[in-house]
């Protein structure tokens, strides 16, 4: 069964905005990581958060969680075309034996 | 450097017949992981390769599923007599011991008839 949950589903949006994507999660966590899909094929990891760190940055991303809430949300400004893809989060139990749980992804449409 | 391979690309195959799906993981990768992705959804976890340790194996979804890692290396998935439903793209990662980011192979999509 799928740890997570995103919203939105699906997110269609001009270039040069900003995207926000959220995700929440059931059970305790290690850390909580962001991937992106193009085309339904391989995976691309973006960026890992700890279970202890609440925000973080790599370049246009940003990342932030809250464990009160299990939740956390990506932030990608100043979006281009080529940020068109599928997002997932995610999460590594508290026993952190490397295995990922995935939330079901949002499918992000940048307008050029 | 070379990524995480995976064979075929593509598989079609009549119910009931026997598959087997191979992942080359990144050279040195101590772990290794296989997940399936249906059709506009997100991954589920199948099965985890760590070094010499026992996989885990709680994510097959029935026996007619198995997977074995020689030499600590190549994977390979084997679904025997394979059902509509297991009709899928089949993902295989990697990773370093004790490193959370894992990195992923193009997938199989499989395609049950």
């Amino acid at each position: 069964s799928q740890q997570g949950e995103e919203d939105p589903q699906a997110l269609s949006i001009q270039e040069g905005e900003n995207a926000t994507m959220n995700c929440s999660y059931k059970t305790s966590i290690n850390n909580l990581q962001w991937y992106r899909q193009n085309s339904g094929r391989g995976l691309v990891h973006l960026i890992l958060i700890r279970s202890n760190e609440r925000e973080k940055h790599s370049g246009r991303l940003r990342v932030t969680l809250d464990t009160s809430k299990k939740s956390s949300s990506l932030l990608i400004t100043a979006s281009r075309a080529a940020d068109t893809a599928s997002y997932f989060c995610a999460t590594s139990g508290s026993s952190n034996t490397g295995k990922l749980i995935f939330g079901q992804g949002t499918t992000l449409q940048v307008k050029p | 450097g070379a990524g995480v391979s995976q064979s075929p690309s593509n598989k079609v195959t009549e119910k009931g017949k026997d598959v087997e799906l191979r992942c080359d993981p990144i050279s040195g990768h101590t772990a290794l992981y296989w997940y399936r992705q249906s059709l506009g959804q997100g991954l589920e976890f199948l099965i985890y390769f760590q070094g010499n340790s026992a996989p885990d194996k709680s994510g097959l979804p029935s026996d007619r599923f198995s997977a074995e890692r020689t030499g600590g290396s190549v994977s390979t998935l084997t679904i025997q007599r394979t059902q509509q439903e297991d009709s899928a793209v089949y993902l295989c990662a990697s990773s370093l011991l004790g490193v959370n980011e894992q990195f992923f192979g193009p997938g199989t999509r499989l395609t049950v008839l």
